[in-house]
């Protein structure tokens, strides 16, 4: 079945460091691909999505691209900031039109000053 | 625009007791989810509804958990009766369907404990 597979840290930087997290799909179809942030307390926001290959979601600093020949779609920040705390969940729709979201197991970033 | 509406923010109860927990869509969203976090099994969807009709309930744990929409703008997730292993944060996400791959909102969930 559809899953996704992301990095699970948790991961401490400092403040203006250059971020990575890493997720991998496996899908039938052309599945929608999404980063979701969740800050401490609240409940899970849309960070960035892209529709189809090649396509680049950015958002507040943060892009990913979907790559089909790699099926990822890896997040990166140039310079993180201690309000980018927070857990990152990578997800994809199941294809075919489906509203069902598919979530990675979130990692936790912490930024420190 | 108000966003998704839980409550209560948080419960309390002991064990066999039943727990109601709310959600208010956002207006004129047309698809509700709910879902369950905890530390140890992360994010699980639980169900989701289209049009008031429930599509996918495979995520229900068991027959002691039951969701309606007894209107195109609310929900509730009942637990009957409650177990400690029920203890977990849980949210409901609203989302305007359309050709799928929509943006769900989430509500700021339900923290609930079971004694």
């Amino acid at each position: 079945g559809d899953s996704v597979t992301q990095m699970e840290g948790p991961v401490t930087l400092s403040e203006e460091a250059f971020l990575t997290i890493n997720c991998t799909y496996t899908a039938t179809g052309y599945p929608s691909l999404f980063w979701y942030v969740q800050y401490p307390g609240e409940g899970l926001q849309l960070l960035l999505k892209a529709t189809k290959a090649d396509d680049k979601g950015s958002n507040k600093g943060f892009e990913a691209t979907y790559r089909k020949e790699t099926t990822s779609f890896h997040l990166e920040k140039g310079s993180v900031q201690v309000s980018d705390s927070a857990v990152y969940f990578c997800a994809l729709s199941v294809a075919g039109g489906s509203e069902k979201l598919v979530f990675g197991k979130g990692m936790k970033l912490t930024v420190n000053p | 625009d108000a966003g998704v509406i839980q409550s209560p923010r948080h419960e309390v109860t002991e064990m066999g007791q039943e727990v109601t927990l709310r959600c208010k869509l956002i207006s004129g969203h047309n698809s509700l989810f709910w879902y369950r976090q905890t530390m140890m099994r992360g994010l699980e969807l639980l169900i989701y509804f289209n049009n008031n009709v429930p599509i996918d309930d495979s995520g229900m744990p068991e027959d002691r958990f039951s969701a309606k929409m007894p209107n195109a703008s609310f929900s509730t997730l009942k637990i009957q009766p409650s177990e400690p292993r029920d203890s977990a944060v849980y949210f409901c996400a609203s989302s305007l369907r359309m050709s799928g791959g929509e943006t769900q909102y989430f509500g700021p969930g339900t923290r609930l404990l079971v004694l």
